[in-house]
């Protein structure tokens, strides 16, 4: 199946700092999520990107599409202890069922009070 | 009001028993999936159900069985418990009809199932 490079596998930050982290695949995706999965709880999405080079917002955090269609990038802006989770990038492929979603294998993020 | 609930949150058993994870969502979802997380959070599709019909089917043992009454509940139940099962296991559910095809999944808290 297709499979999806996350990086970094994890990160250690201070409280403040900016957060980067990326989802590229050797495929072309049409869709492409990111999941926030906080500790004892289920993944939760946080933004969805359907269009090649969007850029979408949700509050701190900022999503965008590749030109390729084959990456995406998450960026947390002035990081805060509740961001601490693990994050997770999907991708769908054009004309898939959402049973085809594939999962990155997560960033793990700790931030330092 | 809990939009994807699965019981239990916890199951601690021996091996070789048989046990059961239940979900239920009230999203009017027709789209339920169960998914397990490993101890390194790699989360894996095991089944996927569209309307009380099974759409997808990983390679998972024969001792894993999902069961979806209506498109509002998908069980699962594992036979013959094994070391390796512990887990934990995800239901999530998705509208996938026409153009809600989003790939946007609403995941339940979690079972974690750890065998002895």
């Amino acid at each position: 199946g297709q499979q999806l490079n996350q990086s970094p596998q994890s990160m250690f930050i201070q409280e403040g700092e900016d957060v980067s982290m990326n989802c590229t695949s050797s495929s072309i995706f049409n869709t492409w999520l990111w999941y926030k999965q906080d500790p004892g709880e289920g993944p939760v999405l946080l933004i969805a990107l359907y269009k090649a080079g969007e850029l979408t917002s949700n509050g701190r955090l900022t999503a965008q599409f590749g030109i390729t269609r084959k990456d995406s990038f998450l960026n947390i802006s002035a990081s805060i202890p509740s961001d601490v989770g693990i994050y997770f990038c999907a991708g769908l492929p054009s004309g898939a069922g959402s049973y085809q979603l594939t999962f990155g294998k997560g960033t793990k993020l700790s931030v330092i009070p | 009001d809990t939009a994807v609930s699965q019981t239990p949150k916890y199951l601690v058993t021996q091996m070789g028993n048989d046990k059961s994870i239940k979900c239920e969502q009230n999203l009017g979802h027709d789209t339920m999936y169960w998914y397990k997380q490993d101890s390194k959070k790699f989360l894996k599709i095991m089944f996927s159900y569209n309307n009380k019909e099974l759409i997808i089917n990983e390679t998972v043992p024969n001792r894993f069985s999902p069961k979806s009454p209506d498109k509002a509940h998908l069980n699962l139940h594992i036979n013959s418990l094994e070391l390796g099962d512990s887990a934990v296991y995800f239901c999530a559910s998705s509208q996938d009809r026409g153009l809600a095809i989003t790939g946007e999944l609403f995941f339940g808290e979690g079972s974690r199932l750890t065998v002895l």
